[in-house]
């Protein structure tokens, strides 16, 4: 597609369940990153992908987190035995490598997670 | 300190009036530098490039102050529509570092 796509759009999910959110970026950006937005509050850095780079993991909150990206394409974040403070909405967003002449990130809609 | 640090306002401002952001960061190799907006519920969008030399683009200035380390975005007779989130970006020089957004200056233009 043209742009960044997440899925699902929402998801609503029981305290103690795993949830699995997806990202796919655009064809050719080797940077991916994950934000968290809770209601009303900035963007929250969670992770970033570089190419084949050890990726940035130092913004993921707990173990509970984790984020996978296979070669320059899709990206999974899996968050294990969801608490209710997980809710929120959490971006993906993707660039052209640094150094590059247009780093512009573009962002996708974004997942809206609800733990109830 | 923070890599990226603004003012999360709220800024309610009437109609017409001028009003001012800064954005303040703390690696001093920064190379670009962004304006991004984020509409309520909305993901954010980049709203323009911050050159050295200072841009503007419409009712919108951005400027660069490389010795203070800070952006400013100033926006010229607010209109209703500006009302949103107003996010910096700042990108290190080259390599596999990250881009860093700051949490937002929330501005609300008010009739």
């Amino acid at each position: 597609g043209a742009g960044v796509s997440q899925s699902p759009s929402n998801k609503v999910t029981e305290k103690g369940k795993d949830v699995e959110l997806r990202c796919d970026p655009i064809s050719g950006h080797t940077a991916l990153y994950w934000y968290r937005q809770r209601l009303g509050q900035g963007l929250e850095f969670l992770i970033y992908f570089q190419g084949n780079s050890a990726p940035d993991k130092s913004g993921l909150p707990s173990d509970r987190f984790s984020a996978e990206r296979t070669g320059e394409s899709v990206s999974t974040l899996t968050i294990q035995r969801t608490q209710q403070e997980d809710s929120a909405v959490y971006l993906c967003a993707s660039s052209l490598a640094l150094g590059t002449v247009n780093t512009e990130a573009f962002f996708g809609q974004g997942t809206r997670l609800t733990v109830v | 300190r923070k890599e990226v640090e603004q003012d999360p306002g709220p800024f309610n401002v009437p109609e017409g009036a001028t009003v001012a952001f800064n954005c303040t960061y703390s690696n001093s190799a920064s190379q670009s530098f962004f304006w991004y907006r984020q509409d309520c519920r909305k993901e954010p969008k980049l709203l323009m490039s911050v050159y050295s030399s200072g841009n503007e683009d419409g009712r919108f200035t951005a400027q660069l102050n490389r010795a203070s380390q800070y952006i400013s975005l100033l926006i010229r007779d607010s209109k209703l529509s500006d009302s949103a989130t107003y996010l910096c970006v700042v990108t290190p020089l080259g390599g596999y570092q990250k881009v860093t957004f700051g949490t937002g200056t929330k501005l609300q233009v008010i009739p």
